[in-house]
């Protein structure tokens, strides 16, 4: 059982336009919802992160927005830029819990230039 | 401040040996995860040790076994290796996150090959 779906699996953008990518999960548990970015022979680094308390966060050109009662969060990338160009993962977690941190099966963004 | 080191990066291996897997921590971190990602696909949780005790498990059988030690390095463990279990093994150290949850700082993986 996937219990963190994320779509689009691959997504194209122009240089300059907003990427989206959707999560969506099962576990009503899970209070902490990050975003991992991964290059190439590259281990997956942390982009962004939230917890269900609050409905956005931003940080720079990055933002989550989580829709708790709809149990889904969502990654956007404004003023998207070839050197985002990476997979990015969704992810969840709930403290305490006996198993970690579940990944989504990853995006793969290529930013056109 | 060193950051997360595998070793070793690359790895070929022939179905039912065993393989071992080292990880270097974070200086600090007493936390340690291991995940496996296979191509395509998103990292999957194997275990994590919190101040050298496993704490955690996913749904991986016996034959992935871990341990972690004094210095909080740690190494993974996998017998009787199947041509599934090719995949990117990726460690991961934190803080004190045998309570809570945070950030993860992954290391760049050891690339197992089994034929």
């Amino acid at each position: 059982q996937q219990q963190v779906k994320q779509s689009p699996q691959s997504l194209i953008v122009q240089k300059g336009g907003i990427s989206i990518i959707n999560c969506a999960y099962e576990n009503t548990a899970f209070d902490y919802f990050p975003w991992y970015q991964q290059f190439p022979g590259k281990g997956p680094a942390l982009l962004i992160a939230i917890r269900p308390d609050v409905s956005e966060k931003k940080e720079g050109r990055f933002t989550i927005s989580f829709n708790k009662s709809a149990k889904q969060f969502s990654l956007h990338i404004m003023d998207s830029q070839p050197g985002d160009s990476a997979t990015y993962f969704c992810a969840a977690e709930t403290q305490g819990g006996s198993e970690k941190l579940v990944f989504g099966k990853g995006t793969k963004l290529t930013v056109n230039p | 401040e060193t950051g997360v080191t595998q070793s070793p990066t690359h790895l070929i291996k022939t179905r039912g040996q065993q393989v071992t897997l080292r990880c270097s921590s974070q200086s600090g971190h007493n936390t340690v995860s291991w995940y496996q990602q296979a191509l395509g696909q998103g990292p999957q949780f194997i275990f994590q040790y919190y101040r050298e005790e496993e704490n955690g498990r996913g749904n991986f059988p016996p034959r992935f076994s871990g341990l972690q030690f004094p210095n909080y390095s740690s190494e993974l463990n996998v017998n009787a290796l199947e041509l599934d279990d090719s995949a990117l093994y990726l460690c991961a150290s934190s803080l004190d996150r045998g309570m809570s949850t945070g950030e993860l700082f992954f290391g760049e993986g050891s690339r197992l090959t089994v034929l």
